[in-house]
C-alpha cells in the first residue's frame, strides 16, 4: 500500500456538522501536509505539520499528528457546502524531498 | 495574476501523436514539478527540476521528457501517446533551500486533462 493512506475514502455529512479524516503513513516523515482539491481543479495547500509539532490549527482545520502511530488527522470544524472536495495527505522524509501523496478522502457537505 | 498557469487545459489526440503541455510560475520558486493524476484520483510524482535541474526522476516511460528552460518554466513533452497516458497532468511548484528547513508547501497548476483516442 502506499505512503499516505486515508480513510474514510469517502465522508458525506450535513452543513454544519464536524468532519475528520485520517491519514496513515509507513515511514519516518520530515512534515505531513493536507491539501484540498475541488473537482476539476488543482490541489490548493492547507496546513503543514511539521514531525515535532502534534497540533496545529488554522481557522476552522484542526491537524494532529501522532508519529508513534504514524497517523495524522484533519478535523474540519463546521462544515460548509464549500467544503466539497477531496482532501489529500502529503508526506516528504526529508526536507526538500518529495512529496507522497494519499489516496484522498472525497469529503461531500450536504446544505 | 495566477501562479503557477499550463497550458493547455485539454489536450484531446490520437494515439501515436507528440505532444506538448508548458508550465509557468511567477512565484519566484526555485523547485518546479510534475504529477500524473490518474482517473481514481491517485497523484504521482513524474518529475522534478531545481533550478533547472533535474532532480528526481520517477520511474516514468522515456517517452516523457521534460524540459526546464529557466526556472519559471517547466514543460513536458510526450512522444508516441499511448491510451495508458491519459489523465491530468498537474504541475506544481515550491520554494527548497538547499541546507535549511523548508516547509515544501506546494503551489499547483489547475491541470491539463489529456485524453488519448
Amino acid at each position: 500500500s502506499q505512503q499516505g493512506e486515508e480513510d474514510p475514502q469517502a465522508l458525506s455529512i450535513q452543513e454544519g456538522e464536524n468532519a475528520t479524516m485520517n491519514c496513515s503513513y509507513k515511514t519516518s516523515i520530515n512534515n505531513l501536509q493536507w491539501y484540498r482539491q475541488n473537482s476539476g481543479r488543482g490541489l490548493v495547500h492547507l496546513i503543514l505539520i511539521r514531525s515535532n509539532e502534534r497540533e496545529k490549527h488554522s481557522g476552522r482545520l484542526r491537524v494532529t499528528l501522532d508519529t508513534s502511530k504514524k497517523s495524522s488527522s484533519l478535523l474540519i470544524t463546521a462544515s460548509r457546502a464549500a467544503d466539497t472536495a477531496s482532501y489529500f495527505c502529503a508526506t516528504d522524509r526529508a526536507s526538500g524531498s518529495r512529496l507522497t501523496f494519499g489516496e484522498g478522502t472525497q469529503l461531500t457537505v450536504n446544505p | 495574476d495566477t501562479a503557477v498557469s499550463q497550458t493547455p487545459k485539454y489536450l484531446v489526440t490520437q494515439m501515436g501523436n507528440d505532444k506538448s503541455i508548458k508550465c509557468e510560475q511567477n512565484l519566484g520558486h526555485d523547485t518546479m514539478y510534475w504529477y500524473k493524476q490518474d482517473s481514481k484520483k491517485f497523484l504521482k510524482i513524474m518529475f522534478s527540476y531545481n533550478n533547472k535541474e533535474l532532480i528526481i526522476n520517477e520511474t516514468v516511460p522515456n517517452r516523457f521528457s521534460p524540459k526546464s528552460p529557466d526556472k519559471a518554466h517547466l514543460n513536458l513533452h510526450i512522444n508516441s501517446l499511448e491510451l495508458g497516458d491519459s489523465a491530468v497532468y498537474f504541475c506544481a511548484s515550491s520554494q527548497v533551500v538547499a541546507g535549511e528547513i523548508t516547509y515544501n508547501e506546494q503551489f499547483f497548476g489547475p491541470g491539463t486533462r489529456l485524453t488519448v483516442l
